[in-house]
């Protein structure tokens, strides 16, 4: 059974670029989301998919948008990057829309930093 | 609107002492999570608490929820500097428009243990 990766673990871009982060899911999980954590907080709710839609989003603009695929991996995009979206982004991938009696199971992240 | 505080936030102990994370959340909420996040890592899940009672251990780490308080604990004993750490509690939030589910996670306690 494999776990939740993500790609890249790092990057920097450079502000008012665009950027696409991605997540495979845990084996026989069908939902994920995606939390972005800024240095020295918890994690924040951006969004969750659930059977390739959108169905839950946190206080997120509209510049953050997502996709999630047949296979149940999934992308976040983020355009017109700011220096205050520089965070780990993690992934998080959980069965049927809800937290299972397990609960979710999260990536190792991808560093995004922002200049 | 959900609010997950901890404290202390930052906690420095010796080995061998006992010491105990307090995680008090402001509305009801069907579960409650904590996780251990190493510098630069992901979330590593520890405890998964369902009801009211709940007390869950691993090694040195136990876990409690008091629903009615609105109180979860994380209780280390006997610590060892491997748990140098920061600690996250987390709780499922209310769904969002769409129907999701999300954590909203505490800021965190990180915690030191110094030979």
């Amino acid at each position: 059974e494999t776990g939740v990766t993500q790609s890249p673990t790092h990057l920097i871009k450079t502000r008012g670029q665009q950027v696409t982060l991605r997540c495979s899911s845990q084996s026989g999980h069908n939902t994920v989301s995606w939390y972005q954590q800024a240095l020295g907080q918890g994690p924040q709710f951006i969004f969750q998919y659930y059977r390739e839609e959108e169905n839950g989003r946190g206080n997120f603009p509209p510049r953050f948008s997502g996709l999630q695929f047949p296979n149940y991996s999934s992308e976040l995009n983020v355009n017109a990057l700011e220096l205050d979206d520089s965070a780990l982004y993690l992934c998080a991938s959980s069965l049927g829309g809800t937290g299972t009696t397990y609960g979710y199971t999260f990536g190792s992240g991808t560093r995004l930093t922002v200049v | 609107e959900l609010k997950v505080e901890q404290n202390p936030l930052f906690l420095s102990m010796q080995e061998g002492k006992n010491y105990t994370i307090y995680c008090n959340y402001s509305t009801t909420s069907d579960r409650l999570y904590w996780y251990r996040q190493d510098p630069g890592k992901s979330l590593e899940s520890l405890f998964v608490l369902l009801s009211n009672g709940a007390v869950k251990q691993e090694g040195r780490l136990m876990a409690s929820l008091d629903t009615k308080a609105r109180l979860s604990t994380l209780h280390i004993t006997a610590a060892v500097h491997d748990l140098s750490a920061t600690y996250f509690c987390a709780v499922d939030g209310p769904r969002t428009q769409g129907g999701s589910e999300k954590l909203v996670f505490g800021k965190g306690t990180k915690l030191t243990v110094n030979p």
